[in-house]
C-alpha cells in the first residue's frame, strides 16, 4: 500500500487552469476506476471533489474535472478562483480491499 | 443536516489502548459503509480502515492491520475504532468518513466529521 505520487506544488493565475497528476500502478489507479479527488483547506476536513474517476458530487462546481489514462490519474480545476488554494489528495481502490492516497498537491493561486 | 462527530481522542502512552467514537446524523447510518482517515500533523491523508454497511465486512491498511479494529452500533448511529498497541507513529488526526455509494464500497468519502487528536507520546 504505497501512497500515489502527486507533485508537491502547483500553481496558477485566477482564470487559469492547472492539472494535478495522480501516479500509481496497474494494482491501484490502472486497474480500478474507483479514483477520488479530494480538497482540503488548512485547518479543515478534507471535501470530495471527484470520485469514480471523473463524477462530480451535487453541488462542486464544473471548474473541477478528473480523468486518468493508463496508471495515472488528474484532477483539472480550470478558471482558478483565489478559493480554489489548498492542498488536494488523490486516492484509489488498490485491490485486497485497501484504500491509497497520494501525497497530496498544495495548489497556490498567484 | 448530515454530521459526523468524533470523540474519544487524548494522549496515551505507547503500547496503551484508546477507543474514538463518532457519531452520525442526518443520513440511514445503515445503509452506508464507513471509513477511519488519519493525517498526522503536517502530513498528508492515511486510510485506516473501512466497515460495510451491515459491519459484516471490516478491511484494514496494513500499518494498522491487527492492533486497531474497526465496528459500529446501528442502533446507536456510532461507528467505533479501537486502537491497541499504539505507538509514537499513530499520532495523528482521525477523521470518520462516510463512503459515497449506498450498500457497498466506493472508496470515496462524500461526509467527514472534523476529526480527534491521537497523541502517543510516553
Amino acid at each position: 500500500q504505497s501512497a500515489l505520487t502527486q507533485p508537491p506544488s502547483a500553481s496558477g493565475s485566477p482564470g487559469q487552469s492547472v492539472t494535478i497528476s495522480c501516479t500509481g500502478t496497474s494494482s491501484d489507479v490502472g486497474g480500478y476506476n474507483y479514483v477520488s479527488w479530494y480538497q482540503q483547506h488548512p485547518g479543515k476536513a478534507p471535501k470530495l471533489m471527484i470520485y469514480e474517476v471523473s463524477k462530480r458530487p451535487s453541488g462542486v462546481p464544473d471548474r473541477f474535472s478528473g480523468s486518468k489514462s493508463g496508471n495515472t490519474a488528474s484532477l483539472t480545476v480550470s478558471g482558478l478562483q483565489a478559493e480554489d488554494e489548498a492542498d488536494y489528495y488523490c486516492s484509489s481502490f488498490a485491490g485486497s480491499n485497501a484504500c491509497v492516497f497520494g501525497t497530496g498537491t498544495k495548489v497556490t493561486v498567484l | 443536516q448530515v454530521h459526523l462527530v468524533e470523540s474519544g481522542g487524548g494522549v496515551v502512552q505507547p503500547g496503551r489502548s484508546l477507543r474514538l467514537s463518532c457519531a452520525a446524523s442526518g443520513f440511514t447510518f445503515s445503509s452506508f459503509g464507513m471509513h477511519w482517515v488519519r493525517q498526522a500533523p503536517g502530513k498528508g491523508l492515511e486510510w485506516v480502515a473501512v466497515i460495510s454497511y451491515d459491519g459484516s465486512n471490516k478491511y484494514y491498511a496494513d500499518s494498522v492491520k491487527g492492533r486497531f479494529t474497526i465496528s459500529r452500533d446501528i442502533s446507536k448511529n456510532t461507528l467505533y475504532l479501537q486502537m491497541n498497541s499504539l505507538r509514537a507513529e499513530d499520532t495523528a488526526l482521525y477523521y470518520c468518513a462516510k463512503d459515497y455509494l449506498l450498500w457497498s464500497f466506493g472508496w470515496g468519502e462524500d461526509i467527514w466529521g472534523q476529526g480527534t487528536m491521537v497523541t502517543v507520546s510516553s
